[in-house]
């Protein structure tokens, strides 16, 4: 079946580092693929998405590729900043399918 | 604009009780998905509704079962409630006529099974 696989965390960073979140993913098809950030106490925001090979998303800073040919999206940022601190989730919808399957998360930690 | 909300916010319930989480959709949405997030794991999805009915199920048990109202709210039930029941449970609403629409999620129930 259709997974997602995420690196362990926790990722610990200073502030202004360059963040690099790597996700690789399993499925048949053509999936669309999403970064969800979850803060603590929160429920999940959606972060970017893509919806086909070679498409980039961005928002706040953070991009990721969609990679057909390594099944990949990796979360990249340049400059992280104490308020990224989160929680962040990988995941894919296939087509035709309506859920998303997640990863089991990765877990960022920037320090001043 | 109300985004997904979600009640209650924490719940503790006895091993074997039965519980009924409720969700109410982002203004404009018609479809509600359940998802059940266990501690340090992603979301597993449960189940969808649209037009009030059960439309893709993932791997749970039928101890867990939900509704869809008129007004796009849902129910989720679970029954018989076990330890391994102990999650946060979220809702996440969609609009169906938008091709890739996103899941926008509400914040989530913390049920604890004791």
């Amino acid at each position: 079946g259709d997974s997602v696989t995420q690196m362990e965390g926790p990722v610990t960073l200073s502030e202004e580092a360059f963040l690099t979140i790597n996700c690789t993913y399993t499925a048949t098809g053509y999936p669309s693929l999403f970064w969800y950030v979850q803060y603590p106490g929160e429920g999940l925001q959606l972060l970017l998405k893509a919806t086909k090979a070679d498409d980039k998303g961005s928002n706040k800073g953070f991009e990721a590729t969609y990679r057909k040919e390594t099944t990949s999206f990796h979360l990249e940022k340049g400059s992280v900043q104490v308020s990224d601190s989160a929680v962040y989730f990988c995941a894919l919808r296939n087509t035709g399918f309506q859920k998303l399957v997640f990863g089991t998360g990765t877990r960022l930690l920037v320090s001043p | 604009d109300a985004g997904v909300t979600q009640s209650p916010t924490h719940l503790i319930k006895t091993r074997g009780q039965q519980v009924t989480l409720r969700c109410s959709p982002k203004s404009g949405h018609d479809t509600v998905s359940w998802y059940q997030q266990a501690l340090g794991q992603g979301p597993q999805f449960i189940f969808q509704y649209y037009e009030e009915e059960e439309r893709q199920r993932g791997n749970f048990p039928d101890r867990f079962s939900g509704h869809q109202f008129p007004n796009y709210s849902s129910e989720l039930n679970v029954n018989a409630l076990l330890l391994g029941d102990s999650a946060l449970y979220l809702c996440a609403s969609s609009l169906e006529a938008e091709t890739n629409s996103p899941l926008h999620f509400g914040n989530g129930t913390r049920l604890t099974v004791t």
